[in-house]
């Protein structure tokens, strides 16, 4: 299954521009890459995903590589709730068998210093 | 309002004694999963369902049953829970399709002693 590949923390000011890596060099064609975000004691919520063109919504921007192979996710304006532990996954969209097999991994942890 | 429902929100138990932690998704999704989540581990997944009567093996599966009898609930079973099980469970659901957003319930936190 294909893995992704994330820096175990990062910091940022807070109401700065957060850029979050991910690399997933074995990343297929039909994956979709997809980004959680999990909050103190709270199960992973959803944040965003993308297969190849730049997506934005309210909570965030996701910059996919041309070659796909790495992706950054992107918060405007870092606040103290934007804390969390940062998830980057590949989702297949072809449903069925193995690709039930979501690889989450450790995640980024991200600090906001005031 | 769509949710992910675990059962119980904490439990402590001892070694050896058969337990069940429920989860219920009110969303008529297909695919269901169990995760745990320990210190420095990361979340890892457990067992998987595509849909009724369909599960398969995640990456931590040892000493875990699932089940699928119905779409709504996916339940985790430990027949015989051992102290390394001692970790914070959740379950998580999501639909088909290309935007298959995974909805995840609330943790459980399990103490095996």
């Amino acid at each position: 299954d294909a893995k992704t590949t994330q820096p175990n923390s990062m910091e940022s000011n807070e109401e700065e521009p957060v850029h979050l890596p991910c690399n997933h060099s074995t990343i297929s064609g039909t994956d979709y890459i997809h980004w959680y975000r999990q909050l103190p004691s709270q199960g992973p919520e959803y944040v965003i995903h993308g297969l190849t063109s730049n997506v934005n919504n309210r909570m965030a921007s996701l910059a996919i590589a041309e070659d796909r192979k790495s992706s950054t996710l992107i918060l405007h304006r870092a606040t103290l709730r934007d804390a969390a532990v940062y998830y980057c996954i590949l989702r297949d969209r072809n449903y069925g068998g193995s690709q039930g097999n979501l690889i989450f991994g450790k995640g980024t942890k991200l600090s906001v210093k005031p | 309002e769509a949710q992910v429902t675990q059962n119980p929100r904490y439990l402590i138990t001892v070694t050896g004694k058969k337990l069940t932690v429920t989860c219920s998704q009110n969303m008529n999704h297909e695919y269901m999963s169990w995760y745990r989540q320990d210190p420095g581990l990361g979340l890892r997944q457990i067992y998987y369902s595509m849909n009724v009567e369909v599960t398969d093996k995640g990456d931590v599966p040892e000493g875990y049953k699932v089940s699928r009898k119905e779409k709504r609930n996916f339940p985790l079973i430990l027949e015989s829970p051992s102290p390394n099980q001692t970790s914070l469970y959740f379950c998580a659901s999501s639909s088909v399709g290309h935007n298959e957003k995974l909805f995840f319930g609330s943790g459980t936190q399990l103490s095996v002693l």
